[in-house]
């Protein structure tokens, strides 16, 4: 299984700010995916990070706002721009581990980085 | 649309007792049916993954069911322990090759 951590952990910001949220993972993997929790509801898929192309982003979410970066397999950074207290999330990287051949789509997360904007 | 859902949304239980949780999910044309644990504040943890050509997966205390053609999967916790206490997650994966996650149960087990 794959390991994957995420900088910063958690992070307070003020309204109006950015802030960059980076995924290292052990391995090389094919697919790369940013989700997002809001308070006290499940995960929300922002994008599917693409190795050498742009991001594909869900209904709901633009580029502009959440900019997505993955210059190689191992690493892929989210951006939350220009940001609002709705943005207050909990923001997890996951990455899929697919065998070749065995149909397995298994996906495995991040710790998740936590941020409040005030 | 896949839509998954879970019930209970929060479950308290003594320790020691045998509990399932359910999983629903409205599109039975899935590949796979996952289901994590999630510490508050904490990233998900994987626990089972069902692909659709299996019935159930076995890990330690936990067994996880699919059955497709009702669109419902259980998670059974044998002998609850107070280390189980977390939030559950189901996740459904169909069609676009994208995970759609449940709402989550909340278990809490009394010592």
């Amino acid at each position: 299984s794959a390991v994957i951590s995420q900088k910063p952990s958690r992070d307070i910001c003020q309204r109006g700010t950015s802030l960059t949220i980076q995924c290292q993972v052990d391995s090389q993997v094919t697919m790369m995916f940013w989700y997002r929790q809001q308070p006290g509801q499940s995960l929300t898929l922002i994008a599917t990070a693409n190795q050498g192309s742009e991001a594909t982003y869900e209904s709901g979410f633009v580029i502009d706002k959440f900019p997505i970066s993955r210059p190689n397999l191992t690493f892929s950074t989210l951006t939350v721009s220009n940001m609002s207290p709705e943005d207050s999330s909990i923001y997890l990287c996951s990455v899929e581990d697919r065998l070749a051949g065995a149909g397995l789509h298994e996906q495995y997360f991040g710790p998740g980085t936590r941020l409040t904007v005030t | 649309k896949q839509e998954v859902t879970q019930i209970p949304a929060a479950l308290s239980v003594p320790e020691g007792e045998n509990l399932v949780l359910n999983c629903s999910f409205t599109d039975s044309a899935i590949y796979n049916l996952q289901w994590f644990r999630q510490d508050p504040g904490k990233g998900l943890t994987s626990l089972l993954l069902i692909q659709s050509s299996q019935r159930e997966q076995t890990s330690g205390r936990l067994n996880a069911s699919l059955d497709k053609s009702s669109g419902r999967s259980t998670l059974y916790i044998a002998a609850s322990q107070p280390g189980d206490s977390a939030t559950y997650l189901c996740a459904a994966l169909s069609g676009t090759y994208k995970y759609i996650f449940g709402t989550g149960t909340r278990l809490k087990v009394l010592a």
